[in-house]
């Protein structure tokens, strides 16, 4: 059966400081990848999504950037954290125009 | 215009209500539909699909109505455990891309 990892579960940074979350897949090939934010008390965002190594699709224009470097692992990144960027992030995979399947998320704190 | 818009509420039911939700899509091209809940503090989980003829799963029961961009979800005998967010989703983008609405808070009380 296929799973998602996704670490850390939680995460508190001071603005200005690099981001990396990372997220792996496992059970599927080839699957869609995809990172969403959930400010507090809103609804989920798309940020990125992927449909193969190394092509990301961008949403939101944002100091974010994410990179799928390997067909099963996607990573999102930001060099300089702002407040705004504090939030749930989620990583999800699916197949071909299937549901999605998330990972447990990471809740980010910029302070 | 909201891709996808729901009802935020909350809605506060007493257990063993049957509650609806509904929801609407603005994109006429959207492929599938999905209903997803979420806990607090949860990442979302699927809850159903939707399917063009109407679909059930035990208390739950989705519709979808193409002509009107709307699909709905029905909840019958509520439990206390059925307390979460429901959240709507339409995949456009050639089937790559799902997009939620904000979701719709249920609470059911004794």
């Amino acid at each position: 059966s296929q799973t998602i990892h996704q670490w850390p579960a939680t995460l508190v940074q001071p603005v200005g400081s690099p981001l990396s979350l990372e997220c792996t897949v496992e059970g599927t090939s080839n699957p869609n990848l995809y990172w969403y934010r959930q400010a507090a008390g809103r609804g989920l965002q798309l940020l990125f999504y992927s449909v193969g190594i190394g092509q990301i699709s961008s949403e939101v224009p944002q100091n974010l950037s994410a990179s799928r470097p390997q067909d099963r692992q996607f990573i999102l990144s930001s060099k300089k954290l702002l407040l705004s960027d504090s939030g749930f992030y989620l990583c999800a995979w699916s197949a071909m125009s299937s549901p999605l399947h998330f990972g447990n998320g990471t809740r980010l704190t910029v302070t | 215009r909201k891709e996808v818009e729901q009802d935020p509420g909350p809605f506060n039911v007493p257990e063993g209500a049957t509650v609806a939700f509904n929801c609407t899509y603005s994109n006429s091209a959207s492929q599938s539909f999905f209903w997803y809940r979420q806990d607090c503090r949860k990442e979302p989980k699927l809850l159903m699909s939707v399917y063009s003829s109407g679909n059930e799963d035990g208390r739950f029961t989705a519709q979808l109505n193409r002509a009107s961009q709307y699909i709905s979800l029905l909840i019958r005998d509520s439990k206390l455990s059925d307390s979460a967010t429901y959240l709507c989703v339409a995949l456009t983008g050639g089937g790559n891309k799902l997009t939620f609405g904000t979701g719709t808070q249920l609470k059911v009380e004794l």
